[in-house]
């Protein structure tokens, strides 16, 4: 099983609401990350979790929260967004952190924001 | 700090050899991605190079890395319609092992049939 799988395939939410998003991988990685995408741009990282724990979160809003509940789960919770939020939630595994290690990515969470 | 630049946008007919251009910054050994993003999909990684090669082919892909100019190529040959896609290129971030890449802006291949 080489897939990363992430749940919903889409969301509209609004600013009140509190959301998750929900990704899974079974391939035995370390390493997941949470990574947002504006249309035509490429992916900005946000957090990166190695062996269950955070282990960089770059500079994100305390809206969006991360959790990690055991190695093949990652979520996103999500409260109080922002119409400018809306954007492709995109989840990422990979053996470890060091270079070479392949970033396997899930089709993502198309979110909007009302 | 770190950057990674690319041209917007490249068309080329069917059948055609396509070739997409990345420059980079960092100076210190690292690895070197290109990853294939098809409309409302996530990203693939096509193939990679760490960088102290110069070319490295699989099947219709070949990197080609010029260190000296920091300059790395990625020609598809034969290209199909179903190569029409966004293609990143993406570089790890430094020589610590953080997991962070840092991404060009993307090359968007329209294949005319």
């Amino acid at each position: 099983d080489t897939e990363v799988t992430q749940t919903p395939k889409h969301l509209v939410m609004g600013m009140t609401n509190k959301k998750s998003l929900k990704c899974e991988q079974h391939m035995g990685h370390r390493a997941m990350y949470w990574y947002k995408q504006k249309a035509k741009k490429p992916p900005e990282l946000m957090f990166v979790y190695s062996y269950e724990k955070l282990s960089i979160n770059e500079s994100v809003p305390s809206r969006f929260s991360p959790e990690c509940p055991n190695s093949s789960l990652l979520n996103l919770h999500l409260h109080a967004l922002q119409p400018e939020d809306s954007a492709l939630y995109l989840c990422a595994s990979s053996q470890g952190l060091a270079g070479g290690n392949e970033q396997f990515f899930g089709p993502g969470t198309r979110l909007t924001v009302l | 700090g770190e950057d990674v630049e690319q041209s917007l946008f490249l068309s080329v007919r069917e059948g055609d050899s396509s070739v997409i251009n990345c420059t980079y910054t960092d100076s210190s050994s690292t690895y070197l991605y290109w990853y294939k993003q098809e409309p409302g999909a996530g990203l693939q990684l096509l193939t990679y190079i760490f960088s102290n090669m110069d070319m490295k082919q699989d099947q219709r892909l070949t990197v080609l890395l010029n260190k000296k100019d920091k300059h790395l190529s990625l020609r598809i040959a034969d290209t199909q319609t179903g190569d029409s896609a966004i293609y990143f290129c993406a570089e790890s971030y430094g020589s610590s092992n953080t997991g962070k890449l840092i991404f060009g802006q993307g090359t968007t291949l329209q294949v005319k049939p």
